[in-house]
């Protein structure tokens, strides 16, 4: 089984700020996709970014951008100009690109999440 | 609308009484999964199916069962509902499996 981490727990950035969500995952293959997503208080799950492995260029998505280090194991999330609605728990996710993955299966592994919360 | 929808919302029962969770999408997904979470331990994958007839564990499907009869539903049964299976579910689909999934509002279960 594939392990997603993300060792912040909590983090808590002033409106109109920056800042960086942390997750590192393990895996031996050399294709797969990376996601962050975000669950409010409504608790739904809402997609923010998704990386494909094998593209270089990191993904951004209007306020939203991810640092990939593939090499490193490493895909952070940056939220810019944050605001209060950003408020919420945020997980990375890890998905293999094979359709017929030998170490995985066709699972998707989440990580713990990291509570954020935007000070006014 | 493009939804996931899932039934009840809330359940509160008790130790070995049989439940069925439902979920049904809309959107023709080949790709049906279901979570629980739990504080401190983010989401973890119960059950999947790739499709029609087509089922496989995740990392915790003990003292679970679903079933893939038809493409849009994928329910999931507790047959002896402990209380260490009182958690948050949701059910989510997407067009493959490598694809972003589209989640459930998730059911809150309590296990007396």
């Amino acid at each position: 089984a594939q392990t997603v981490t993300q060792s912040q727990p909590e983090m808590s950035v002033q409106e109109a700020e920056t800042v960086t969500l942390s997750c590192t995952y393990d895996t031996s293959e050399s294709d797969y996709y990376l996601f962050w997503y975000k669950q409010p208080p409504s608790r739904q799950m809402i997609l923010v970014i998704r990386q494909e492995a094998y593209k270089q260029q990191n993904a951004t998505e209007n306020r939203f951008s991810v640092n990939f280090q593939k090499a490193a194991k490493s895909f952070s999330l940056k939220i810019s100009d944050s605001q209060l609605g950003d408020a919420a728990m945020y997980f990375c996710a890890y998905r293999s690109a094979s359709l017929f993955p030998l170490n995985t299966g066709n699972q998707f592994y989440f990580g713990t999440g990291t509570s954020l919360t935007v000070i006014p | 609308e493009a939804q996931v929808t899932q039934n009840p919302r809330y359940l509160i029962t008790v130790t070995g009484k049989k439940l069925t969770v439902t979920c049904s999408q809309n959107m023709n997904h080949e790709y049906m999964s279901w979570y629980r979470q739990d504080p401190g331990l983010g989401l973890r994958q119960i059950y999947y199916s790739m499709n029609v007839e087509v089922t496989d564990k995740g990392d915790v499907p003990e003292g679970y069962k679903v079933s893939r009869k038809e493409k849009r539903n994928f329910p999931l049964i507790l047959e002896s509902p402990s209380p260490n299976q009182t958690s948050l579910y949701f059910c989510a689909s997407s067009t493959r499996s490598n694809q972003p999934q589209h989640f459930g509002d998730g059911t809150r279960l309590s296990i007396l």
